[in-house]
């Protein structure tokens, strides 16, 4: 089975920039997370989503961070206008309810604003 | 206080030996905990889940979790160069819907 698929693996960009961040879960799990991983923070939940509708988004920083999920197999992160402070690895995961197991993890997308 | 806490290492400890990684939490109502490895540049990975108070073995890995004193651990036995990596400990601290918090981390670094 194919797991959680990111694009792009690598993203530089700009200050002031969009910057568009994709995922698509594993068929058939129906909670879907966006992470974001730096040195001085770890990993810090961003929003998640059940079924396609945004469940808790108290983690998203700021209102130039979005997330939609359209449908059950993709969803997007942007930020806009990008800052440097914003460089760091973003993972997205899914899951599946009742599972008692926690997220799967995609490879991430390492973003650098310059 | 941060709600789930890990030294952040380095630990080092030479080929063979027990490498013991500790992290507490905030939140005395938590449910679940679990331990990722992270390798340099990877995605983090499931290794290890607990429920209840006590041991926990698989393989070469056991976790404890003392409920009590808000603690919870994970050894690894017989440490091996491929185990260098980050262990992240994390918690789910509201049950129900899948919401974990993760510590920051602790970075191992296994001798030969």
């Amino acid at each position: 089975d194919a797991g959680v698929i990111q694009s792009p693996r690598h993203e530089v960009t700009e200050m002031g920039q969009e910057v568009t961040l994709r995922c698509k879960p594993i068929s058939g799990h129906d909670y879907l997370f966006w992470y974001r991983q730096t040195m001085m923070r770890g990993l810090e939940l961003l929003i998640y989503f059940n079924n396609n509708v945004p469940i808790d988004d108290s983690g998203m920083p700021e209102d130039r961070f979005s997330a939609k999920m359209p449908n059950a197999s993709f969803s997007t992160l942007k930020i806009q206008p990008s800052e440097p402070r914003d460089s760091a690895v973003y993972f997205c995961a899914s899951d599946r309810r009742g599972s008692n197991q926690p997220q799967h993890f995609g490879d991430g997308t390492r973003l650098s604003i310059l | 206080q941060k709600e789930v806490e890990q030294n952040s290492g380095p630990l080092s400890v030479p080929e063979g030996a027990i490498a013991s990684l500790n992290c507490t939490y905030s939140d005395r109502g938590s449910q679940s905990f679990f331990w990722y490895r992270q390798y340099s540049g990877k995605s983090p990975e499931l290794i290890m889940s607990i429920y209840s108070n006590g041991d926990k073995e698989d393989g070469r890995f056991t976790a404890q979790l003392n409920k009590a004193s808000q603690y919870v651990s994970l050894l690894i036995r017989d440490s091996q160069p491929s185990d260098s990596a980050t262990y992240l400990c994390a918690v789910n601290m509201r049950g129900g819907y899948q919401k974990v918090t993760f510590g920051t981390g602790t970075k191992l670094q296994v001798i030969p």
